[in-house]
């Protein structure tokens, strides 16, 4: 099992509408979450960070964390085209690893108007 | 204020030689940390630095792949006798503070291609 997974999509959403991405880790003891946006060709962009369960709101973005069902989300609202990019999910497990991030592979996010 | 920095942007070279990438974190940051991203790879830790010293190196692939970091600030990354697999874009980022709770701020990145 990969440490970070995330559906690759592509995830196609209407104009306006709420974008939905989805990551599940496996190490329990995972400490600290991050959703990044990458455009094609551009590095990636730090969004939002969330270390406690529930929700945590910043604009149009929410991130949500679940510890216990190891499940971390991302909603994007009123969606625009300008939000088309791969959004990463990435974790710090702590412990004899805690410098680095584990990244998921990225879901692709296409904004149609 | 100015992001992370890095140089060159783009480095192409031959098989066997050895090859120089620079970072330049956001000013203040402590932490400093060295990616790299090839396709079908994703994101793949290499180091981080704390200060000058680099408590992390779990993620350099070989021995042929070292850095430094000198005054708490810029940083080196040097790959000796590259070989094709090493073509990806490097990535370094830098955080303030340490990085459990602080987000990494990541440069443009320097792709380097190894024919």
């Amino acid at each position: 099992q990969k440490e970070v997974e995330q559906n690759s999509g592509p995830l196609s959403v209407p104009e306006g509408a709420i974008a939905s991405l989805n990551c599940t880790y496996s190490d329990r003891v995972s400490q600290s979450f991050f959703w990044y946006r990458q455009y094609s060709g551009k590095s990636p962009e730090l969004i939002m960070s969330i270390y406690s369960n529930g929700d945590k709101e910043d604009g149009r973005f929410t991130a949500q964390l679940n510890k216990a069902s190891q499940y971390v989300s991302l909603l994007i609202r009123d969606s625009q085209p300008s939000d088309s990019a791969t959004y990463l999910c990435a974790l710090n497990a702590g412990g004899t690893s805690y410098g680095k991030l584990t990244f998921g592979q990225g879901t692709i996010l296409t904004v149609h108007p | 204020g100015a992001g992370v920095s890095q140089s060159p942007s783009n480095k192409v070279t031959e098989k066997g030689k050895d090859v120089e990438l620079r970072c330049d974190p956001i000013s203040g940051h402590t932490a400093l940390y060295w990616y790299r991203q090839s396709l079908g790879q994703g994101l793949e830790f290499l180091i981080y630095f704390q200060g000058n010293s680099a408590p992390d190196k779990s993620g350099l692939p070989s021995d042929r792949f070292s850095a430094e970091r000198t005054g708490g600030s810029v940083s080196t990354l040097t790959i000796q006798r590259t070989q094709q697999e090493d073509s990806a874009v490097y990535l370094c980022a830098s955080s303030l503070g340490g990085p459990l709770l602080a987000g990494q701020f990541f440069g443009p990145g320097t792709r380097l291609t190894v024919l």
